[in-house]
């Protein structure tokens, strides 16, 4: 079975030094991997997704990140932070099989900003 | 302006009352799902339709009702029998791998 394992359930940084957002996944097989991002009381919008094609995979809003099949690993990064990043992100797993292919979503990881 | 709409944002739900949330898109997409969200766990899936009248349990069904009439349409109703119903409800649609969410819904009990 597909899992994700975000290893920081609060990170805090301050605005202009870079972030990092970590996440572990455990697959049978190549999986699909991607980030959301959630600003409270919102839903969830996508920042990018992973499908087996570059390892780096630019998203929305300066993010990206690396899919690293050694340390089965799909951290997130940005180079600076900005105040309007503070939200809570989700690294979600591609469960395929069945009558259809489900989502399975980490526990979340609260970004804070600080100015 | 193409994308999926939840309403009401906020629902207050009595002792013993089925209350139904709603969920529409205008994607065209075929696939529909609700999920629940809970402080510091992600978000669990409800029920999901991979196609007009037709819809399959996810992890968390028990106290729950779902229908898919339309293709737009896909409205979730809490019932009774949904002891701990208090949580945040998202709605998202797909035609592929990627799901695109609603705004959300947060249903409260009084």
């Amino acid at each position: 079975a597909q899992s994700v394992t975000q290893l920081d359930s609060h990170v805090s940084v301050s605005e202009g030094t870079p972030v990092l957002l970590r996440c572990n996944y455990s697959s049978s097989y190549s999986p699909s991997l991607f980030w959301y991002v959630q600003h409270p009381n919102k839903g969830l919008q996508l920042l990018l997704k992973y499908t087996s094609a570059a390892t780096l995979v630019k998203g929305i809003n300066g993010f990206e990140a690396e899919f690293k099949k050694s340390e089965t690993s799909f951290h997130l990064t940005k180079p600076s932070a900005h105040m309007s990043d503070a939200a809570e992100y989700f690294c979600v797993v591609l469960n395929y099989g069945g009558a259809t292919n489900k989502l399975i979503f980490g526990t979340g990881t609260l970004l804070a900003v600080q100015p | 302006d193409g994308g999926i709409t939840q309403s009401p944002k906020y629902l207050f739900r009595k002792e013993g009352q089925n209350v139904t949330l709603s969920c529409e898109q205008n994607l065209n997409h075929d696939a529909m799902y609700w999920y629940r969200q809970d402080p510091g766990q992600g978000l669990r899936l409800i029920y999901y339709s991979q196609i007009v009248n037709d819809f399959q349990k996810g992890d968390i069904a028990e106290g729950y009702s779902v229908s898919r009439e339309k293709k737009e349409s896909f409205p979730l109703t809490v019932t009774s029998a949904q002891k701990n119903p208090t949580a945040f409800y998202l709605c998202a649609s797909s035609a592929g791998e990627t799901q695109y969410f609603g705004p959300g819904t947060r249903l409260l009990v009084l």
